[in-house]
């Protein structure tokens, strides 16, 4: 069946350094690939996605590239700010599974002045 | 578009009541969800809808959850009677079907539950 593995949080940063947030999947066909941020209070909302392999997501500074051969979708970011701070989630869609999301445990993220 | 609606925000009951969790999707989503998060498990997938029509509740915990969607702008979710363990955030989230895909879903704020 599908998977979604994310590394366990909490990530505890400094204003403006680098992000990484791994993040691995298993699948059965092709899926797509996203990234969900949830900010306290709220709920989840898309931050990036990759429909196929070697595409890069990017927003608001944040990016992701599709890695097929590592079945991967890591996200990064070269300076965080303290509003970063919040959960991300690591999700995939696959055709074969009527393209409903599979959403991983999610990493919480913290970023201190 | 006022986005996904959900109501109440918080509810604090106690054990063996009912509990109603109410979701209105926005206009022109054919796909509606019903998740759960816990610090334990993460966000759970409880139940979806097509069209108003229940696809997959493999996820509902148990019998003492019901999800209901009786038109394209509203549905519940009803735990009687409720335990302490089902508390959590329930979310209601919906899609577009847009050719081959309803990826992108759209998430409400969220019910806070605790059940005493």
């Amino acid at each position: 069946g599908n998977s979604v593995t994310q590394m366990e949080g909490p990530v505890t940063l400094s204003e403006e350094a680098f992000l990484t947030i791994n993040c691995t999947y298993t699948a059965t066909g092709y899926p797509s690939l996203f990234w969900y941020v949830q900010y306290p209070g709220e709920g989840l909302q898309l931050l990036l996605k990759a429909t196929k392999a070697d595409d890069k997501g990017s927003n608001k500074g944040f990016e992701a590239t599709y890695r097929k051969e590592t079945t991967s979708f890591h996200l990064e970011k070269g300076s965080v700010q303290v509003s970063d701070s919040a959960v991300y989630f690591c999700a995939l869609s696959d055709p074969g599974g009527s393209y409903i999301p599979t959403f991983g445990r999610g990493t919480s993220l913290i970023v201190h002045p | 578009d006022a986005g996904v609606i959900q109501s109440p925000r918080h509810e604090v009951t106690e054990m063996g009541q009912e509990v109603t969790l109410r979701c209105k999707p926005i206009s022109g989503h054919d796909y509606l969800f019903w998740y759960r998060q816990t610090m334990m498990r993460g966000l759970e997938l409880l139940i979806y809808f097509n069209n108003n029509v229940p696809i997959d509740d493999s996820g509902m915990p148990e019998d003492r959850f019901s999800a209901k969607m009786p038109n394209a702008s509203f549905s519940t979710l009803k735990i009687q009677p409720s335990e302490p363990r089902d508390s959590a955030v329930y979310f209601c989230a919906s899609s577009r079907t847009s050719g081959a895909t309803n990826e992108k879903l759209f998430f409400g704020s969220g019910t806070q539950l605790s059940v005493l």
